[in-house]
């Protein structure tokens, strides 16, 4: 069975500075790794995706994640934090063939301090 | 990207009442949607996985008859709680996919819809 485990339910970085969000999947087989943001009392916006190929992905608002098979892990990161990302960040997996089933994290949720 | 749209993104209802929530894929045809609940601060728990014009997959543990998925058409699904009462008081929030083409398999996510029952 999948599973996510992201570690840090809250994480507070000040402005301009680093931001890393861990995540780490099991999984029988690579899946398929997706970042999520939500802002409050939203949907959810993908932020990037790793399906095949280079395994540092580049996402949307200055966001990447790296995909590390032997650590099994999909951190996030952004050089320089900025206000507007603070929000609920979730990792998710999915099988890479059958079901469109995916398998979310716990969240972390991301302060930015001024 | 595509667009999936929820109504109403709010609504309040009296316990023993039914409420309806739409989800439409807005510029594609979903052939699979899916329904998520939030409780607050957790993470999004799959309800129910929805097939165009067949029966919903429910997750273990999810009344299926107190949660009704329909998904009557290629750009539409509903989910009705029925009888709620105020622990079905949550955020739900729909998603579809794309079943072919380059974004095959990622879920774009509606706006989420709150309910509170009073």
């Amino acid at each position: 069975a999948q599973s996510v485990t992201q570690l840090g339910s809250h994480v507070s970085v000040s402005e301009g500075a680093l931001v890393l969000l861990r995540c780490n999947y099991s999984s029988s087989v690579p899946p398929y790794l997706f970042w999520y943001v939500q802002y409050p009392n939203q949907g959810l916006q993908l932020l990037l995706k790793y399906t095949t190929g280079a395994t540092l992905v580049k996402g949307i608002n200055g966001f990447e994640a790296e995909f590390k098979k032997s650590e099994t892990s999909f951190h996030l990161t952004k050089p320089s934090a900025h206000m507007s990302d603070a929000a609920e960040y979730f990792c998710a997996v999915r099988r890479v063939a059958g079901t469109y089933k995916y398998i979310f994290g716990t969240g972390t949720r991301l302060k930015v301090l001024a | 990207g595509a667009v999936v749209s929820q109504h109403p993104s709010r609504v309040i209802c009296k316990s023993g009442t039914s409420v309806k929530i739409e989800c439409r894929s807005l510029d594609f045809q979903a052939t699979t949607m899916f329904w998520y609940r939030q409780f607050p601060k957790k993470s999004l728990m799959l309800m129910a996985t929805s097939n165009e014009g067949s029966k919903a997959t429910y997750e273990q543990g999810v009344e299926k008859d107190k949660f009704l998925i329909n998904h009557a058409s290629l750009t539409l699904s509903t989910l009705t709680v029925t009888s709620a009462h105020p622990e079905d008081s949550s955020f739900y929030i729909c998603s579809a996919t794309l079943s072919t083409g380059q974004q095959g398999g990622e879920l774009f996510f509606g706006e989420g819809s709150r309910l509170t029952v009073l």
